[in-house]
């Protein structure tokens, strides 16, 4: 089995819908993350958590919100989602030394 | 602010040709680097990391990198590739004092048969 798992791997929604992704962890790693792709641009960090209780902002977190549910759960909500919102998502998990991330299969969102 | 540069947006390169992807990073302080592959439809996973010691770092499937200070630089080499290796490569660094990792553009490699 996957260590990082994504849901739904693919999701079509319409402008102004609220939408959850969701990303369970088995790799025990208090650290996760959600990452936006944009062709040329790269993975960007949307937000991140440190563990259950502590949950930052990465550079593009307008739009977005996330929840830590639990250390293996953590998912990001795109409360009125919009077309720029269109990309694929990845969430991942990395260790409290080096950051080494381990990322799950992503998750392909297109907004009409 | 920390950036990662990847010169190369796309790499053709015949099968069994040498390839080599270009990472630069700005940073004068001491630096964790990392090179990822994403294959089609797939999430990115480690190819090699240089945490520290010696420069030049082997990884999974015939690659490696080295890890040049004077020129904050860490390419990834091949001597020949695969059709297989047709992917998007990603190159990252982390500052040693810093709690985020930041990922280059990307380079898309394809091989050419």
């Amino acid at each position: 089995d996957a260590d990082v798992t994504q849901t739904p791997r693919n999701r079509i929604t319409k402008t102004g819908k609220r939408i959850m992704l969701e990303c369970s962890q088995t790799k025990g790693h208090d650290r996760m993350y959600w990452y936006r792709q944009d062709p040329g641009l790269g993975l960007r960090l949307i937000y991140y958590s440190f563990d259950v209780k502590d949950i930052n902002k990465g550079e593009i977190s307008d739009g977005y919100s996330v929840s830590r549910q639990a250390q293996a759960k953590f998912s990001l909500s795109l409360e009125s989602a919009i077309p720029n919102q269109t990309a694929l998502y990845f969430c991942a998990t990395s260790d409290t030394t080096y950051y080494e991330q381990y990322f799950g299969p992503g998750t392909r969102l297109t907004v009409t | 602010a920390q950036s990662v540069t990847q010169l190369d947006s796309q790499v053709p390169v015949f099968e069994e040709a040498p390839v080599e992807l270009r990472c630069n990073y700005s940073s004068s302080v001491s630096v964790y680097l990392f090179w990822y592959v994403q294959y089609p439809n797939q999430g990115l996973q480690l190819l090699l990391k240089y945490l520290s010691g010696s420069t030049l770092v082997k990884g999974i499937n015939g690659f490696e990198a080295e890890f040049n200070k004077s020129q904050t630089s860490f390419h990834l080499r091949k001597p020949s590739v695969h059709i297989s290796d047709t992917a998007e490569y990603f190159c990252a660094v982390r500052k040693t004092s810093y709690d985020k990792v930041i990922f280059g553009p990307g380079t898309s490699l394809s091989v050419i048969p």
